[in-house]
């Protein structure tokens, strides 16, 4: 899936450090989100845009920010990282209604 | 919809035999029902998806079912091989509005040799 790119692909964050993290796609779609994936939680979504300039919450928002300035970014903030920020985060984009969605590659995150 | 049910949440069988996973959703104006394979360390990615106008389709090993009446769907795979071995997550988002996309939360298979 050349068309989903995440940056990076591993970090590791002390906490209370803030990063970004950045989710480009090449296929024109409208639709973009952001999950987080823990060991026996499934896919989790945590905020998610229907269009450039749109963001809404998803399932588990609290301590994340997004953006979506250009239809091709969409952006994933933490302030201020946490332990339980600990996580595989995955992004997804997804061109109609009742479509296919592409996923990232994931980044794999932990905060110490 | 937004609140999909998804079991079991792990499942071992071996090589030959046929694997079910259930999921159970809540919007009755969903009609597009995807199924995602994760292989271990690896992204989601499609492997059927059947939409509200059939009952079932079918792919060589792999078939869903849907019952809207009932408002639940169905993963069956058989002949099931060790390459099947993965995550296998469901979704249907909710039929109108904005594509708000959540996942059940996941069958584990293994298929032992």
């Amino acid at each position: 899936n050349a068309g989903v790119t995440q940056t990076p692909k591993f970090r590791v964050l002390k906490t209370g450090q803030s990063m970004t993290l950045l989710c480009a796609q090449d296929m024109n779609h409208e639709y973009m989100y952001w999950y987080r994936q823990d060991p026996g939680m499934g896919l989790r979504l945590i905020h998610y845009s229907v269009g450039e300039g749109t963001t809404a919450k998803g399932e588990v928002p609290d301590g994340y920010n997004v953006s979506r300035l250009k239809k091709q970014n969409f952006l994933l903030g933490l302030e201020s990282a946490a332990p339980s920020q600990t996580s595989v985060y995955f992004c997804a984009i997804k061109g109609a209604v009742n479509t296919e969605a592409f996923f990232g590659q994931g980044t794999r995150l932990t905060v110490v | 919809g937004e609140n999909v049910e998804q079991h079991p949440s792990t499942l071992s069988v071996q090589e030959g035999d046929s694997a079910v996973i259930k999921c159970t959703y809540s919007d009755s104006a969903s009609n597009y029902f995807p199924w995602y394979k994760q292989e271990l360390g690896k992204r989601p990615q499609l492997i059927i998806d059947i939409r509200s106008n059939v009952g079932e389709k079918k792919d060589q090993r792999i078939a869903v079912t849907l019952n809207k009446t009932a408002k639940h769907f169905s993963l069956h795979i058989t002949e099931t091989q060790p390459e099947d071995s993965a995550v296998y997550f469901c979704a249907a988002p909710p039929g109108t509005g904005f594509q708000k996309l959540v996942f059940g939360t996941g069958t584990r298979l293994l298929v032992s040799p």
